[in-house]
């Protein structure tokens, strides 16, 4: 079985510029989330989506977006690009069942992404 | 706001012991958790959930949870040195997001 794969794994952007990230989640998987790590902290919840409806955004700026689509792979776009946006991104995905447990996260390799 | 504390480490055994790994949640009300292992330049891996007061065992790993007290452990018995990684404690009460702690660094000695 395919895990959850993210593409690219390595990306080096200028300040100002503007970056897609994209993630493929285990097939099954309706939901898909977003994290953002930076070296030394946990990761901290950019986006969840659920049948390509955003269920809950954390505290980042507007700059930050993202969509799912219809086969439920998920793109997250950065504008504006900071030179604190460089970071691990994370995309997790996760099953739920009839009864709504859930069985955990699967996160995928991570784009590493530098701005520079 | 929620939050979840861990200990940054490095929490450093020999091989063979025991590793114990702390977090405590601010949440009164969380009532799920998870533990990941990340290992150096890699992502995070699912070891195992707990939802209840009390021990929860698999394999080598037990989880603890307290809910009194607001504590989170996991405990490694028969530690490697293949065990070496960032641990991170989630709360994943929330309807969708996880929580996670900065996570505690495990090194074990050969």
């Amino acid at each position: 079985d395919a895990g959850v794969t993210q593409s690219p794994t390595h990306l080096i952007k200028t300040r100002g510029q503007q970056v897609t990230l994209r993630c493929s989640p285990i097939s099954g998987h309706k939901s898909v989330s977003w994290y953002q790590q930076v070296l030394g902290q946990g990761p901290q919840f950019i986006f969840q989506y659920y049948e390509k409806e955003e269920r809950g955004r954390g505290n980042f700026p507007d700059r930050f977006s993202a969509r799912q689509f219809p086969n439920y792979s998920s793109e997250l776009n950065v504008n504006a690009l900071l030179l604190g946006d460089s970071a691990l991104y994370l995309c997790a995905s996760s099953l739920h069942d009839l009864q709504g447990k859930d069985y955990g996260y699967t996160f995928g390799s991570g784009t590493r992404l530098t701005v520079v | 706001q929620k939050e979840v504390e861990q200990n940054s480490g490095p929490l450093s055994v020999p091989e063979g012991a025991i590793a114990s790994l702390n977090c405590t949640y601010s949440d009164r009300v969380s009532q799920s958790f998870f533990w990941y292992r990340q290992y150096s330049g890699k992502s995070p891996e699912l070891i195992m959930s707990i939802y209840s007061n009390g021990d929860k065992e698999d394999g080598r790993f037990t989880a603890q949870l307290n809910k009194a007290s607001q504590y989170v452990s996991l405990l490694i018995r028969d530690s490697q040195p293949s065990d070496s990684a960032t641990y991170l404690c989630a709360d994943t009460s929330g309807t969708y997001k996880y929580i996670f702690g900065t996570g505690t660094r495990l090194k074990v000695l050969a």
